[in-house]
C-alpha cells in the first residue's frame, strides 16, 4: 500500500538543539498530520495542517504544509529529554478518511 | 488519546486461537478506525466502522479477520485461528465524523506464539 517518504529514519541530538524532518508524497494530500507515539502507547496528535503553504506552530513545535501539497515539515526547537519518541507524519486526501503514514523519525537525545 | 478506550492492552494466544480486541471510541464520536502497526512502521489500515455498518474494510486480510461496532458496547476487531504473523500492535481511532480528526487509543498489543 502507499506510504509516504519521512526522513530522515533517526536523529541523535544534543539536548537543546533543533530537530527537522520532512515527509514527502508522490501524490496531493488535502491534510498533513504529525503525531508523536511514546513506547507503548498510541499515536498523539501535534499538528494538524488544512491549506498548502500553512504553517502551524504548538509550543516548540512548528509544522509546515507544502505549496505543492506533496510535502509537510516539522521542526522542533530547544529540544529536551521528554521529546525522545518517534514521530509520525500521516496524509489524507480529500473525502477519504483513510490516513497514510510515513515510517516515523526516531528521536534520541544524547545525554 | 485516554479517552479513546482499548483493551487488552496485551493479548498472548498460541497459534489456531481466537484473538478479540475492543475499543471505545471518544465521547460523541460515532466513527471507528482500525489500524495495525509492525515493528519499525507506520500505522496501515485496516477498517473504517459506523455504528452497525461497516464502511471500509479495503485494509482488511480477506480471510480470519471481521469487524463490528455494534448499536451497544464496543467496536470489536477479531482474528481467528492466529498465525504468528498476526503479532503487531492494533489501534482504534476515533472521530466525530468521517473527515474529522482521528484520536488513537493506546492500542492493543498482540503477541502470537
Amino acid at each position: 500500500g502507499q506510504q509516504l517518504n519521512q526522513s530522515p529514519q533517526s536523529m541523535f541530538i544534543q539536548e537543546g538543539e533543533d530537530v527537522s524532518m520532512n515527509c514527502t508524497s508522490s501524490s496531493i494530500f488535502n491534510t498533513w498530520l504529525w503525531y508523536k507515539q511514546d513506547p507503548g502507547e498510541g499515536p498523539v496528535l501535534l499538528i494538524a495542517l488544512y491549506k498548502a503553504g500553512e504553517l502551524t506552530s504548538n509550543g516548540r513545535l512548528t509544522a509546515q504544509f507544502g505549496t505543492t501539497r506533496k510535502d509537510s515539515f516539522l521542526n522542533i526547537s530547544a529540544s529536551i529529554p521528554s521529546d525522545v519518541g518517534i514521530y509520525f507524519c500521516a496524509g489524507q486526501k480529500d473525502s477519504n478518511y483513510q490516513l497514510i503514514w510515513g515510517a516515523g523519525t526516531k528521536l534520541i537525545i544524547k545525554p | 488519546n485516554a479517552d479513546v478506550m482499548q483493551n487488552p492492552r496485551h493479548l498472548v494466544r498460541r497459534r489456531g486461537q481466537e484473538a478479540r480486541l475492543r475499543c471505545s471510541p471518544m465521547k460523541g464520536h460515532s466513527h471507528v478506525y482500525w489500524y495495525r502497526q509492525l515493528p519499525e512502521e507506520g500505522l496501515k489500515f485496516m477498517v473504517y466502522l459506523q455504528k452497525e455498518n461497516i464502511i471500509d474494510e479495503s485494509g482488511m486480510p480477506k480471510e480470519r479477520f471481521s469487524a463490528e461496532f455494534p448499536k451497544e458496547g464496543p467496536s470489536i476487531l477479531r482474528i481467528q485461528q492466529v498465525v504468528r504473523g498476526d503479532s503487531a500492535a492494533y489501534f482504534c481511532a476515533s472521530s466525530r465524523s468521517g473527515l474529522e480528526t482521528q484520536y488513537f487509543g493506546p492500542g492493543t498489543r498482540l503477541l502470537v506464539l
